[in-house]
């Protein structure tokens, strides 16, 4: 099936500093998502990218659909304590809207 | 409202016994889907429903069933468990027919198989 892959597999920043993350595909996408889980809990939604090279912002989150259309990237600005969790990207397999595939994640720690 | 709800939150079971994780959305989802969760490899698609009566198959269906006789439910049974099915299992529901429509999730329930 298809694979995405996330990098970093995990980072440790400072409070404050920015954060860059990225997800590839071996194959296009029509529909990127970028999803955050907390410790403990099931993923939400942070970010929906539904175009080639469309910049989205969410607050302090920013996520790029790739020109290629088989990549997206997710920063974060101004780091903060609760950023802490794990980031997945994830889109629609090839060939159907139905069924989604999660990336690896990124897991995200901020020291003060 | 209570969104999605998931029980148990915790389960231990023994190699060949069955059991039925429950989940149940109050949003009125067409959309209803179970992943399940190991470590490095993100959320797997296990089975989805487009709607009451309509499942299909996700990438990783081996061992498991599924039904969805209302909107509100959507059981997923393991017929004869495995120790490679211990694993963290999230069930997520969202508008629509479409997996890219926001999915809300579950809590999770946390399965060992001994």
């Amino acid at each position: 099936g298809q694979q995405l892959n996330q990098s970093p597999q995990s980072m440790f920043i400072q409070e404050g500093e920015d954060v860059s993350m990225n997800c590839t595909s071996s194959s296009i996408f029509n529909t990127w998502l970028w999803y955050k889980q907390d410790p403990g809990e099931g993923p939400v939604l942070l970010i929906a990218l539904y175009k080639a090279g469309e910049l989205t912002s969410n607050g302090r989150l920013t996520a790029q659909f790739g020109i290629t259309r088989k990549d997206s990237f997710l920063n974060i600005s101004a780091s903060i304590p609760s950023d802490v969790g794990i980031y997945f990207c994830a889109g629609p397999s090839y060939g159907t809207a139905s069924k989604l595939t999660f990336g690896t994640g990124t897991r995200l720690q901020v020291t003060l | 409202n209570a969104g999605v709800t998931q029980t148990p939150k915790f389960q231990v079971l023994k190699t060949g016994q069955s059991m039925t994780l429950q989940c149940a959305q109050d949003m009125n989802h067409e959309y209803m889907s179970w992943y399940r969760q190991d470590p490095g490899m993100g959320l797997r698609l296990i089975h989805y429903s487009v709607g009451a009566g309509i499942t299909d198959q996700g990438e990783v269906p081996n061992g498991y069933n599924v039904s969805r006789s209302t909107t509100e439910d959507f059981p997923l049974r393991l017929l004869s468990a495995a120790p490679s099915q211990t694993s963290v299992y999230f069930c997520a529901s969202s508008w629509g027919q479409s997996s890219y429509n926001e999915q809300f999730f579950g809590p999770g329930t946390r399965l060992t198989v001994l």
